[in-house]
């Protein structure tokens, strides 16, 4: 299994354009989330999904969309790039079954500076 | 939203010394974990905490669930050079996956 995998590794945006963050999973979890992490900093939670078809905003959402047509993929939209959006976003999946906290597997992430 | 204060930010060790690191919080979560991030990589999870007083370890990592159920301590006995890296504390308020993560503590040390 690949795990959790995301793409790019790196990018440069200037201040406007848009970009989509891809990020699959092959371990067939239902849970994915889109984390940004800002220097020096803990992450933050973008947006989540539960499952296909179903997302919700986490924490810091402005800015971002989402969507989940499959189990497998959870892309992250930028629609209007603007330079609070440099960070590290990292991707994460993990199988949720209502009881104990189940491990979140995290994507070894993207950088993204806008300039 | 929930905060985490984690504490040290950072530290400078030499190989072979002991590490203490903590986190707290003003409200109480159910769950507490430990994950560590390397340069470059995403957080790995390291311990996870269920119940308040639980201490459990993995290897040379010790952490324990406060009793207060609003803090959580993280242990490294004997620290070697590929301990290096991020230390992150994050809490499960109650049902559900949605993490809160404190800030990290970086830890360097000196072979």
């Amino acid at each position: 299994n690949a795990g959790v995998t995301q793409t790019p590794k790196f990018r440069i945006l200037k201040i406007g354009q848009s970009m989509t963050l891809q990020c699959a999973q092959d371990m067939n979890h239902n849970y994915m989330y889109w984390y940004r992490q800002d220097p020096g900093m803990g992450l933050k939670l973008i947006y989540y999904s539960v499952g296909a078809g179903i997302t919700d905003k986490g924490e810091v959402p402005n800015g971002y969309n989402v969507s989940r047509s499959t189990t497998e993929d959870f892309p992250l939209r930028l629609e209007l790039a603007a330079p609070s959006q440099t960070s590290v976003y990292f991707c994460a999946s993990s199988h949720y079954s209502g009881r104990k906290y189940n491990e979140q597997f995290f994507g070894p992430g993207t950088r993204l500076t806008v300039l | 939203g929930q905060q985490l204060n984690q504490s040290p930010q950072s530290m400078f060790i030499q190989e072979g010394e002991d590490v203490s690191m903590n986190c707290t919080s003003s409200s109480i979560f159910n769950t507490w974990l430990w994950y560590k991030q390397d340069p470059g990589e995403g957080p790995v999870l390291l311990i996870a905490l269920y119940k308040a007083g639980e201490l459990t370890s993995n290897g040379r990592l010790t952490a324990q669930f406060g009793i207060t159920r609003k803090d959580s301590f993280l242990n490294i006995s004997a620290s070697i050079p590929s301990d290096v890296g991020i230390y992150f504390c994050a809490g499960l308020p109650g049902a559900g996956n949605m993490l809160t993560f404190g800030g990290g503590t970086r830890l360097m040390v000196k072979p």
